[in-house]
């Protein structure tokens, strides 16, 4: 089956502009998740959807960054404006379920530095 | 909050010998625990996922076990090759949410 996919690959921008992030998870996985990881660490989650809602979006900061996912299936995470901080690999999942017997599967990630 | 933490964060040795990684956790009260490889550049993939109510998991030369009483897990690579070298990191479930170790870096030398 074809893995969780992401684009685009990197992303250089100056602070202050606009960022979006594109996802598209397995096949008939339910589940989405996005996560930021900063150099050195583990991921940590964003924001979760079962199908189109957002159900656990406790960890995104809602005043620069916004999620979606139209019909279920893809997603885009936006940053607007990006700050200096914001540098870091954005990771996508996937599962068929949000309960604990199904392994979430990984995209390869956006990498984004901010000048 | 749940912490997660991982040691040694960078581990070097020779082929062939064996891996032993550490995971520890805060909160005991988990679904499960993941343990996943991550290659420079690349996301993360599953290795093994070990169920609350299971003690470990094997696949090949992976093995995986859990004691979630003392909040802890150890994952046994044997025989290590230079294709292992790589970052792991662990991760538990709980509240539908994963939180993750910072992983440790294994470099296996040829």
């Amino acid at each position: 089956e074809a893995g969780v996919v992401q684009s685009p690959r990197y992303k250089i921008i100056e602070k202050k502009q606009p960022v979006a992030f594109w996802c598209n998870p397995i096949s008939g996985h339910n589940t989405l998740y996005w996560y930021r990881q900063n150099l050195g660490q583990g991921p940590e989650l964003l924001i979760r959807y079962e199908n189109e809602e957002a159900v656990d979006d406790s960890q995104l900061p809602k005043d620069r960054f916004s999620a979606e996912r139209l019909k279920g299936v893809d997603s885009t995470l936006k940053i607007q404006p990006a700050e200096l901080g914001d540098s870091a690999v954005y990771l996508c999942a996937s599962s068929l379920g949000g309960q604990g017997n199904q392994p979430q599967h990984f995209g390869d990630g956006t990498r984004l530095s901010i000048l | 909050k749940q912490e997660v933490t991982q040691i040694p964060a960078a581990l070097s040795v020779p082929e062939g010998e064996n891996l032993v990684l550490n995971c520890s956790f805060t909160d005991s009260a988990i679904y499960n625990l993941q343990w996943f490889r991550q290659d420079p550049g690349k996301g993360l993939t599953s290795l093994l996922l070990i169920q609350s109510s299971q003690r470990e998991q094997t696949s090949g030369r992976l093995n995986a076990s859990l004691d979630k009483s003392s909040g802890r897990s150890t994952l046994y690579i044997a025989a290590s090759q230079p294709g292992d070298s790589a970052t792991y990191l662990c991760a538990v479930l709980d509240d539908y949410k994963l939180s993750f170790g910072a992983g440790t870096t294994v470099t296996v030398r040829a």
